[in-house]
């Protein structure tokens, strides 16, 4: 069966300095991978996403992610920390020729000053 | 703001009542999407609907149904609640169907049954 893992629960960072969260799936083939944000009190909005192609993707507000087949991880980056970028952040797989989304535990983000 | 609306908000119930969220998807888009959001279970889909049609089910209770309508809004309605049903549920569209195809989320409405 399909699945997400993403091992940190919960990540303190300083303002300023680099971020990583990663996410690990499981999945026979190479799936859709998606990450997005869900801020307090927000629905979620979608950071990035990888279907095919160049394996290290662009998303929006300065995220960036990484698909390491070898490894089954889409780990999401970012060179250097806001305050606003305190949130949740989930990890999802998308199977392929599917509808559903499968949303790993999230990671949630505290950004001190 | 995505532009997908959820109604309402909040809701407080009692165990054994039934209650209805509704959700209305961004304008053009044609699928709509039921997600249930809680400590323990996490971020789960429960339904999909597609123009009318349910295209995909997830993890929905017997007690849960949904449907969309002729203009595209759909229910979510939730029977003999349990105290385990608290949660966020959240409404998400889609211009089509497809995972390729980006889900845009509403706000949620968080339902806390007493």
């Amino acid at each position: 069966a399909q699945s997400v893992t993403q091992p940190d629960i919960h990540i303190t960072v300083s303002e300023g300095a680099s971020l990583e969260l990663r996410c690990n799936y499981s999945y026979g083939a190479t799936p859709y991978l998606f990450w997005y944000v869900q801020s307090p009190g927000q629905g979620l909005q979608l950071l990035l996403k990888y279907f095919s192609g160049d394996t290290l993707v662009q998303g929006i507000k300065g995220f960036e992610a990484e698909f390491k087949r070898s490894q089954s991880s889409f780990n999401l980056r970012k060179p250097s920390v806001h305050w606003s970028d305190a949130a949740e952040y989930f990890c999802a797989v998308g199977p392929y020729n599917t509808d559903k989304l499968i949303f790993g535990t999230g990671t949630r983000l505290q950004v001190f000053p | 703001d995505s532009g997908v609306t959820q109604t309402p908000k909040h809701l407080i119930t009692a165990t054994g009542q039934r209650v209805t969220l509704r959700c209305s998807p961004r304008s053009g888009d044609l699928s709509v999407y039921w997600y249930q959001q809680s400590l323990d279970q996490g971020l789960q889909f429960l339904i999909q609907y597609y123009n009318g049609e349910e295209r995909a089910k997830g993890n929905i209770l017997e007690r849960f149904s949904a449907q969309q309508f002729p203009d595209l809004h759909s229910e979510l309605n939730l029977s003999s609640l349990e105290l385990g049903d608290s949660a966020l549920y959240f409404c998400a569209s889609s211009v089509t169907t497809g995972v390729v195809d980006e889900q845009f989320f509403g706000p949620g409405t968080r339902l806390t049954v007493l």
